[in-house]
């Protein structure tokens, strides 16, 4: 079956840097993304990963080993407004998005 | 301004009802998703369109119907209404594979 891993709940002290990890086993590999989703909101894409390496976006980087199924979405100076879910999808051979459970991230002052 | 739109945001739904939720996209986006989102689980796919004209299941389809009439709207329709279709309904869209999908702020239901 097709699986992705993340830890449920993490908690950070704001200025801080965390990571989360997304592991993954899936029937195919067309790329991964995180997506970001604050309470009641929608989901909001943050990245996306189709090759082995680190990709810089500001305060976001994520990181992906495809031969480990693995990937991390780093947040540094973290800030109160990062306190939201951190959701990892990895599209499979049929470019469906298989989502993960998601990461709860409380940010503490 | 440019986006997906999703009605209603919130319903309460006696059992056995047929309702629809509605969306609608101006990205001229080829591809659309209907997710639902429950506590503890990942985001479930529903029922997906790759174009207008098409649509499949998911992972979730039953007791879900779509249709894909033209590109902008992708209405999800259940038909009987049960409670363990309570969920949060997501709609998406993106341009193609491997694009980032952009969603609706959701419809919350309950189903009672």
């Amino acid at each position: 079956g097709q699986n992705i891993d993340q830890p449920t709940e993490m908690t950070a002290t704001e200025g801080a840097i965390v990571q989360i990890n997304c592991t993954y086993q899936t029937s195919g590999f067309n790329g991964l993304f995180w997506y970001q989703q604050h309470a009641g909101e929608a989901p909001t894409f943050l990245s996306y990963n189709v090759l082995d390496g680190l990709e810089e976006k500001g305060r976001f980087s994520s990181f992906l080993s495809r031969s480990k199924g693995y990937s991390y979405l780093l947040l540094k100076e973290l800030q109160m407004k990062d306190s939201a879910s951190y959701l990892c999808a990895v599209a499979d051979s049929n470019y469906q998005l298989i989502w993960g459970a998601g990461t709860k991230l409380i940010i503490k002052p | 301004i440019a986006g997906i739109t999703q009605a209603p945001t919130s319903q309460i739904l006696a059992a056995g009802r047929r309702m629809t939720l509605r969306c609608t996209q101006d990205m001229r986006h080829n591809a659309m998703y209907w997710y639902r989102q429950d506590l503890g689980l990942g985001l479930r796919l529903i029922h997906y369109s790759n174009t207008a004209g098409t649509t499949g299941k998911g992972e979730v389809p039953d007791g879900y119907s779509v249709s894909r009439a033209n590109t902008d709207d992708f209405p999800l329709t259940l038909a009987s209404a049960v409670p363990s279709q309570t969920s949060v309904y997501f709609c998406a869209s993106s341009a193609g594979d491997s694009t980032e999908a952009f969603f609706g702020q959701g419809t919350r239901l309950t189903v009672v």
